[in-house]
């Protein structure tokens, strides 16, 4: 079974402060992708990377995919109140088309 | 442009009594995706659907059934409802692989 494991789980920080959020796997994947969920409703796509080592920015959000596809990292810079929600990262491997989902980091932005 | 509609929003049901929850994806997009969101397990998937074909199955038991309509409208359907069966129900529809879009959900609480 392929796992993907997020650190931190919870994450409560101040308005301004910067932090990063990890996903790791021992499994190679094709892609992986970033999700914010907020209560009540449904993930949205952040990102998706699809090359060992590709960078994406969003704003303030910053997406690393690790060079051997098994890892990958979300840095927020000067968070703000409306980071607040669930992160969540997903992935698929090569010989399927399904999507599995991390265990997912709660965060929280106190102004 | 609609995003992907589900229906019903919240559901309470009685234990061994059987659901229906009802997907309408994105005008356009052929595959439906289910995903089971509890606090302890996170999104586990349950099925995927694409021009009325099941493609992919998780590991929930044959209770758990889905089925994709000509006009990729999808259902879900549990049977003898079990207290565990709690959680957000998921979907999510895309044009092409794994470029998801997903729902709100719908709220199943069994009693």
């Amino acid at each position: 079974t392929q796992l993907l494991e997020q650190s931190p789980q919870f994450l409560s920080i101040q308005e301004g402060e910067n932090l990063t959020v990890y996903c790791n796997s021992s499994s190679v994947f094709s892609s992986l992708q970033w999700y914010r969920q907020e209560p009540g409703e449904g993930p949205v796509l952040l990102v998706t990377v699809v090359t060992g080592g590709e960078v994406k920015k969003l704003k303030r959000l910053t997406f690393q995919f690790g060079d051997a596809r098994k890892d990958s990292s979300l840095h927020i810079t000067a968070a703000q109140p409306g980071d607040t929600g669930l992160y969540l990262c997903a992935a698929a491997s090569y010989n399927t088309d399904k999507l599995i989902f991390g265990t997912g980091t709660r965060l929280q932005v106190f102004p | 442009k609609a995003g992907v509609t589900q229906t019903p929003r919240y559901l309470i049901k009685t234990r061994g009594q059987q659901v229906t929850l009802s997907c309408s994806p994105i005008s356009g997009h052929r595959s439906v995706s289910w995903y089971q969101q509890t606090p302890g397990q996170g999104l586990q998937f349950l099925f995927e659907y694409f021009s009325e074909t099941q493609r992919n199955k998780g590991n929930f038991p044959g209770r758990f059934s889905g089925r994709q309509f000509s006009n990729s409208r999808s259902e879900m359907n549990v049977s003898t409802l079990e207290l565990g069966d709690s959680a957000l129900y998921l979907c999510a529809s895309s044009r092409e692989t794994l470029n998801y879009t997903f729902g709100s959900g719908t709220r199943l609480t069994v009693v």
